[in-house]
C-alpha cells in the first residue's frame, strides 16, 4: 500500500515564526488532505489539495503530485496553531504519522 | 458549514460490554467511514460504507465490529465485546464521492474500556 511520511516529527517554534511541514507519499494519489488535530483531539480539515496551491489566511499548501510530496506552510504562527498536523492520502485515506507543532509564546 | 456529528463525545465501558458509537454524516454525502486513533498514535482506517454495504475494511475490523445505517441519517459502529485495547478515539467521516472530494471528520468519540 501507499506509504506516507511526514517531517519533521516534532517542531518547536516561537510565536510569530514561520514553518514548513512536509508530506511525502510513495505512489500517485487522487486525494490528499491536511488536517490539524487540536489539543482536544478534534480533526480539523485544513486543505483538500491533490495538486496545486491553496491559501487560507496564514496557512497555505502546495502539492506537487508528479514528485509525490505536499507542503504545508504556516506563517506568523500563534499558540493556537499548536497540535499535530496530519497529511492523509487517497481513497480510504491513509494518514501519515503527523508533525507535532508546539508554539511557545 | 455542514458538520459530521458524533455522539457521545466520551464513553466509558466495562470490558466485555457492547458499545454503539453514533454518527450523523453530512446529508448529501454518500460515503461513510470509521477510523480510530489509539492515544499518541496515527489515525487508522477501519471501514468504509457505501450504498448500504461495507465497501472496504481493514484487518482491524474483525468480527467484533459491525456498522449499520439504520435510517436515512445515522451511521453506527458497534463493538460487541469490548477489550482494553479497544480504548481509543473513534472518528466518523463522510464524503460526497470517492475521487475529487475531501473527507469531513466528526469530533470523535473517546472510548475508554476499563
Amino acid at each position: 500500500g501507499i506509504q506516507v511520511e511526514q517531517s519533521p516529527p516534532d517542531l518547536i517554534l516561537q510565536e510569530g515564526a514561520n514553518s514548513t511541514l512536509r508530506c511525502n507519499f510513495s505512489d500517485s494519489v487522487n486525494n490528499l488532505q491536511w488536517f490539524h488535530q487540536n489539543p482536544w483531539g478534534q480533526l480539523i480539515n485544513l486543505f483538500y489539495i491533490p495538486s496545486g496551491t491553496k491559501q487560507n489566511g496564514r496557512l497555505s499548501a502546495t502539492t506537487v503530485a508528479t514528485e509525490r510530496y505536499s507542503l504545508l506552510y504556516i506563517s506568523s504562527s500563534q499558540t493556537t496553531d499548536s497540535g499535530v498536523y496530519f497529511c492523509a492520502v487517497d481513497g480510504k485515506i491513509i494518514f501519515g504519522s503527523g508533525t507535532r507543532l508546539s508554539i511557545r509564546p | 458549514e455542514p458538520e459530521v456529528t458524533q455522539t457521545p463525545s466520551h464513553q466509558v465501558t466495562q470490558m466485555g460490554q457492547e458499545v454503539i458509537l453514533r454518527c450523523v454524516p453530512i446529508s448529501n454525502h454518500l460515503y461513510f467511514y470509521w477510523y480510530r486513533q489509539i492515544l499518541g498514535q496515527k489515525v487508522e482506517f477501519l471501514v468504509s460504507f457505501y450504498n448500504n454495504e461495507i465497501s472496504e475494511k481493514s484487518e482491524i475490523f474483525d468480527d467484533q465490529f459491525s456498522v449499520e445505517r439504520p435510517d436515512g441519517s445515522n451511521f453506527t459502529l458497534k463493538i460487541r465485546s469490548t477489550k482494553l485495547e479497544d480504548s481509543a478515539m473513534y472518528f466518523c467521516a463522510s464524503s460526497e464521492g470517492l475521487m475529487g472530494y475531501g473527507y469531513t471528520f466528526g469530533s470523535g468519540t473517546r472510548l475508554t474500556v476499563v
